[in-house]
């Protein structure tokens, strides 16, 4: 089984300020990993995802995020973030090998004040 | 219409109501999922289906009854439910159940129990 802590409920930053979103999660096997957004009153939106290769991935809205092995870890980050990136984030893993059957952490609210 | 859809956006249902969510595929996807989305909770998997039959069912309360007639439609029938099922119900898709594939997400039907 998988399981995926997200330590930050929540995280204000000012506009134009870097954030990084910190995502850890535990498994018996390897694993992929996902990052979804979700704006107010819509689904989950598909930010980037590590299936293997390069550690470090970039996906849609200038996020990026690194697969630490060692350390269990796949942080989001982005270097300047705009009010529109209001937002909960989720972590997510599923197993490989394996179904896709994600499983997800408790999200993590993005607050961008002027 | 693009993407997956939902119906209803939302529902207000009594204790004693039957009603169903809808959920479509736009995707040529052969996979789909339904997600329950409390407050504070992570994202619960409720049912998997792959090419129309159902390979998981997560512990789900008997008066949740999914319906898969085609890999494009989903439907998840309600009765009798209890205040407590007040959520926002996700459906999702993937290309299949391989491992490592996105699943992409509707904007899902806020539900109320009275």
């Amino acid at each position: 089984a998988q399981s995926v802590t997200q330590l930050d409920s929540q995280v204000p930053v000012f506009e134009e300020a870097p954030v990084e979103l910190r995502c850890n999660y535990s498994s018996s096997v390897s694993v992929y990993l996902f990052w979804y957004v979700q704006y107010p009153n819509q689904g989950l939106q598909l930010l980037l995802k590590y299936l293997s290769g390069s550690t470090l991935v970039k996906g849609i809205n200038g996020f990026e995020a690194e697969f630490n092995k060692s350390q269990t870890s796949f942080h989001l980050r982005k270097p300047s973030v705009h009010i529109s990136d209001t937002a909960e984030y989720f972590c997510a893993v599923s197993p490989e090998p394996g179904y896709s059957t994600l499983t997800f952490g408790k999200g993590t609210m993005l607050l961008v004040s002027p | 219409e693009t993407g997956v859809t939902q119906t209803p956006r939302h529902l207000v249902m009594g204790m004693t109501n039957k009603k169903s969510l809808k959920c479509e595929q736009h995707l040529g996807h052969n996979a789909m999922y339904w997600y329950k989305q409390s407050a504070k909770k992570p994202l619960e998997l409720m049912f998997v289906y792959n090419f129309k039959e159902q390979t998981e069912n997560n512990s789900v309360p008997s008066r949740f009854s999914p319906e898969c007639p085609n890999s494009s439609h989903l439907f998840l029938h309600l009765h009798t439910l209890q205040p407590e099922d007040s959520a926002l119900y996700l459906c999702a898709s993937s290309q299949d159940l391989g491992g490592g594939r996105p699943q992409f997400f509707g904007p899902g039907t806020r539900l109320t129990v009275l």
